[in-house]
């Protein structure tokens, strides 16, 4: 059971926009931690996509976009494209206990 | 460009203890926090825990009593220890370095499968 949940499978047809929740609770995204995403293509390693609720590194297309209210954060992805469909997880920081790093459980986007 | 490449045996006995090396290429390990993250079959990301260049370290609750990371910054290295393994702990582990503990993983290793049987 991940500390930060995600809908396990989302799916849009090419062009179209797909959105994936990230929710979490007081003691992480509630906090005022920041949220990152990151995109998982099979057979190779995470790739951040989103790093401070909402900001691209460089080289990451402006169809991606993040945002956060509360305890939760979204990723939207506009104009669907076949490449999108990947694994997206999004990460942030615990203060429960001993403070540590946290993911979500993952959404397999599916480009139909 | 930072580089980072695991390393250790791909098949561990249960009750055993998993032993993974991360090397690391084209920076320091000064300024960094350097951590292990692992990807059970069919499962999210979970972070295993980070150790920074001073040596303090700071682990995942739910694997604390088991783990231990360690750094040789004469290498250039920095390694996992998981004592006690059991078929759960099958997995794709990853090395990763962020520049702050709450910050994301800018790098990343291809990831090394290690099994967990007898």
């Amino acid at each position: 059971q991940s500390v930060l949940t995600q809908p396990p499978s989302v799916s849009g047809a090419p062009g179209q926009r797909v959105t994936i929740s990230c929710t979490g609770s007081s003691s992480n995204i509630g906090a005022g931690f920041d949220v990152h995403w990151y995109q998982r293509v099979s057979g190779t390693a995470p790739k951040l996509l989103i790093y401070g609720n909402s900001n691209r590194p460089s080289g990451i297309p402006d169809r991606f976009s993040g945002s956060k209210s509360g305890t939760s954060a979204s990723l939207a992805i506009t104009g669907l494209q076949a490449e999108d469909e990947a694994d997206y997880y999004c990460q942030s920081y615990d203060s429960s206990l001993s403070a540590h790093v946290v993911f979500g459980g993952g959404t397999k986007l599916t480009v139909l | 460009q930072v580089q980072l490449q695991e390393s250790g045996p791909g098949l561990v006995k249960p009750s055993e203890t998993l032993s993974l090396t991360c090397s690391v290429s084209g920076g320091s390990l000064s300024s960094h926090y350097w951590s292990w993250i692992r990807q059970p079959p069919g499962k999210g990301l979970e972070w295993i825990g980070y150790i920074y260049y001073s040596g303090s370290t700071n682990y995942n609750p739910s694997l604390k009593s088991r783990v231990t990371i360690s750094i040789d910054t004469s290498k250039n290295q920095f390694s996992l220890k998981l004592r006690s393994v059991t078929a759960a702990d099958t997995a794709l582990y990853y090395c990763a370095i962020s520049l702050n503990p709450a910050d994301p993983f800018e790098y990343w290793g291809q990831g090394t499968l290690v099994t967990v049987s007898s």
